[in-house]
């Protein structure tokens, strides 16, 4: 059974950083892309960055791309998202998800972390 | 950019059928994806390829896609059926829809 648990979220002020975790099981994590995904308040699912299984290709979404910085260790399996230069915007749920797949969807998603950027 | 245009709501009775809308420009050119997130759980796939169906996913939940309009349609919808719905496609990177929220009456 695949699961996913991010942790590291919490309140931040702006201009602060904050390294968010995904703990993976049930699945061969260093075969997998890997990918974070947020949701704010009142808003949809935005994708932020994804990374291939080996840690070599590594996209950003523009909204994020020179803040947030992607990783992996596959022998601990697991995610890593660090976020610096934070903004009261980035406030999210912030979720770690399996993809994209050579379906190019994503298919095993964390129960995510909140993020709340506030003085 | 790619943009996906979704309902924000949409209701039904329980036993009747649900068809959640995503527009999109020629969608039919792509590949779509839907998720069902439910308040404080993980988001599960419930349709891949536009039509096709996760183990474990019932067969109430069908897909499809034509013109400029993908369909999740969800048949005898049930009160476990309430969450939110999202379409996505890729589009050089992944693009998700705005979300539209069921609720069984």
């Amino acid at each position: 059974q695949v699961q996913l648990v991010e942790s590291g979220g919490g309140l931040v002020k702006p201009g602060g950083s904050l390294r968010l975790s995904c703990a993976a099981s049930g699945l061969t994590f260093s075969d997998s892309y890997m990918t974070w995904i947020r949701q704010a308040p009142g808003k949809g699912l935005e994708w932020l960055a994804y990374i291939s299984g080996s840690g070599a290709t590594i996209y950003y979404a523009d909204s994020v791309e020179g803040r947030f910085t992607v990783s992996r260790d596959n022998a601990k399996k697991s995610l890593y998202l660090q976020m610096s230069s934070l903004k009261a915007e980035d406030t999210a749920i912030y979720y770690c998800a399996r993809g994209p797949t050579d379906r190019y969807n994503f298919d095993y998603w964390g129960q995510g972390t909140l993020v709340t950027v506030s003085s | 950019s790619y943009v996906l245009t979704q309902p924000p709501s949409e209701s039904v009775a329980p036993g009747k059928t649900a068809m959640i809308t995503c527009g999109g420009s020629n969608i039919v050119t792509k590949t779509v994806h839907w998720y069902q997130r439910k308040p404080g759980q993980a988001p599960v796939l419930v349709i891949y390829y536009n039509s096709g169906r996760p183990s474990g996913i019932p067969e109430r939940f069908s897909g499809s896609n034509s013109g400029n309009t993908a369909t999740l349609t969800i048949s005898r919808v049930e009160a476990g059926d309430e969450a939110d719905y999202y379409c996505q496609v890729w589009d050089s990177h992944p693009v998700f829809g705005g979300g539209t929220k069921l609720t069984v009456l």
